[in-house]
């Protein structure tokens, strides 16, 4: 059974960077599409970006790019997702969630979240 | 930029049956899935690719399309069944591939 474990809630200061980990179990991350999704409090799903696996290559919200990296471990099985010149904005619950992408793109596999709080 | 819309809120008595809208202007060319997520929870997929639903998932979740609205199902809703509701799509743009509604609260009055 495939499941996602994500690191623990964060605080950070606005303009520092905060970096978010998924590690997956019961399957190889090399065989996962890992995309992640932000809800900022009493706020709707935010998607983020991703990685695809066939390519090797990831792709990004036109909102967040320059200021996300996602990069994969693939030693660990872990995901990381790292947002940098943070605001308070950006203080959500960060998932990681698996892609899949059959008659259309849709995701199957949630983690549990992490809290990241930006306060000065 | 591509825009999923839902009510932000319905309401139904125990029983009854709940429909929850999502209107964009690319459904007609991809599917839509379907999300519920419940207060301090990860969202659960609850039907993909149009009208199916994962294993698990009660048979009174249900779904289906027409032109540019996609409509969500529940019947023989049950207290359970409160929680956000989100739809999640494409955009025909490429350069923004999946994007979900604003959500829409399932209250069981």
């Amino acid at each position: 059974q495939v499941q996602l474990e994500q690191s623990g809630a964060e605080v950070k200061k606005p303009g520092a960077s905060v970096k978010v980990s998924c590690k997956v179990s019961g399957y190889s991350l090399t065989e996962l599409s890992m995309h992640w999704v932000r809800q900022a409090p009493g706020k709707g799903l935010e998607w983020m970006g991703g990685f695809d696996p066939e390519d090797g290559e990831t792709f990004n919200a036109q909102k967040f790019q320059g200021r996300v990296t996602m990069i994969e471990d693939t030693s660990t099985d872990t995901a990381y997702m790292e947002l940098s010149s943070l605001t308070s904005a950006d203080t959500a619950v960060y998932y990681c969630a698996t892609l899949q992408e059959g008659g259309n793109l849709y995701f199957d596999l949630w983690g549990p979240g992490t809290l990241v709080t930006v306060s000065s | 930029s591509y825009e999923l819309t839902q009510p932000p809120s319905v309401s139904v008595s125990p029983g009854q049956t709940a429909r929850i809208t999502c209107s964009g202007d690319a459904l007609p060319n991809h599917f839509a899935s379907w999300y519920q997520q419940k207060p301090g929870q990860a969202p659960v997929l609850v039907i993909y690719e149009g009208s199916e639903r994962p294993s698990g998932i009660p048979e009174r979740f249900s779904a289906s399309s027409s032109g540019t609205t996609v409509t969500l199902t529940i019947s023989g809703v049950q207290a359970e069944d409160e929680a956000d509701y989100y739809c999640q799509s494409a955009d025909n743009s490429g350069t923004h591939p999946v994007v979900f509604g604003g959500g829409t609260k399932l209250t069981v009055l």
